[in-house]
């Protein structure tokens, strides 16, 4: 099962908006939307900030939003903070019922 | 908040095996809830290796099938892996998580594992 594919970076300038990609085949993105997202800070644990494509825990700030197309899904951060700079990754539930994740993502504030 | 914490030893040789256990909060991996095992070889991206269900039903990712087993001991709030014919390629941060309906809500801190002799 090869990994997702995410742009390796993306930036944006504060209070801006920035969409991150991830794009897979019809055996796992197109297949189920068993999509999630998380945000990596160095050296720390992943942090689920999105589910079920675009469904967001509890605590998570609503400037992050998720989609879906066909086999690609989609991360939004509205209004960039500098906080949100990290490394952001999706992952997905497969048809042979294992679990593939994304190439990860570097979000850079400017 | 439900915690998980991998332990395990620091440093493993090739051809050895690896046992880590993840504890979690007592009481938190209940009907419906998975323990995972997901991993990060330094500079790389994340894979899931398997998970272990409240009940000890396996799922494995292909790719370790024939060297990975994992288990779950509920009486000490634990559940573990164990990964054999080590290689350096296996030296990653492991992490142990917990999910249910296919989504990870919890996370351990993760834990470096060197393969070196």
């Amino acid at each position: 099962q090869s990994a997702l594919t995410q742009p390796a970076s993306v930036s944006g300038s504060p209070g801006q908006s920035i969409t991150i990609s991830c794009t897979g085949t019809s055996s796992d993105v197109g297949r189920y939307n068993f999509v999630s997202w998380f945000q990596q800070q160095p050296g720390k644990a992943p942090q689920l900030i999105i589910f079920d494509v675009n469904k967001r825990p509890s605590g998570v700030s609503n400037r992050f939003s998720g989609s879906k197309s066909g086999n690609t899904a989609s991360l939004t951060i509205s209004g960039l903070q500098a906080e949100d700079e990290a490394d952001y990754r999706c992952s997905s539930y497969t048809n042979i019922r294992t679990y593939v994740f994304g190439t990860e993502t570097k979000v850079t504030v400017l | 908040q439900v915690q998980l914490q991998e332990s395990g030893p620091g440093l493993v040789v090739p051809s050895g095996t690896l046992s880590l256990t993840c504890t979690f909060s007592a009481g938190s991996m209940t009907e419906h809830y998975w323990g995972s095992w997901v991993r990060q070889p330094p500079g790389r991206g994340l894979e899931w290796i398997g998970e272990v269900s409240h009940s000890g039903t396996t799922n494995y990712n292909p790719s370790f099938m024939s060297r990975v087993t994992m288990s779950m001991d509920q009486s000490k709030s634990q559940f573990s892996l164990t990964l054999s014919q080590l290689t350096a390629a296996d030296t990653a941060v492991y992490y142990c998580a917990r999910g249910r309906d296919y989504v990870w809500w919890n996370w351990g801190q993760g834990t470096l594992v060197p393969v070196s002799s």
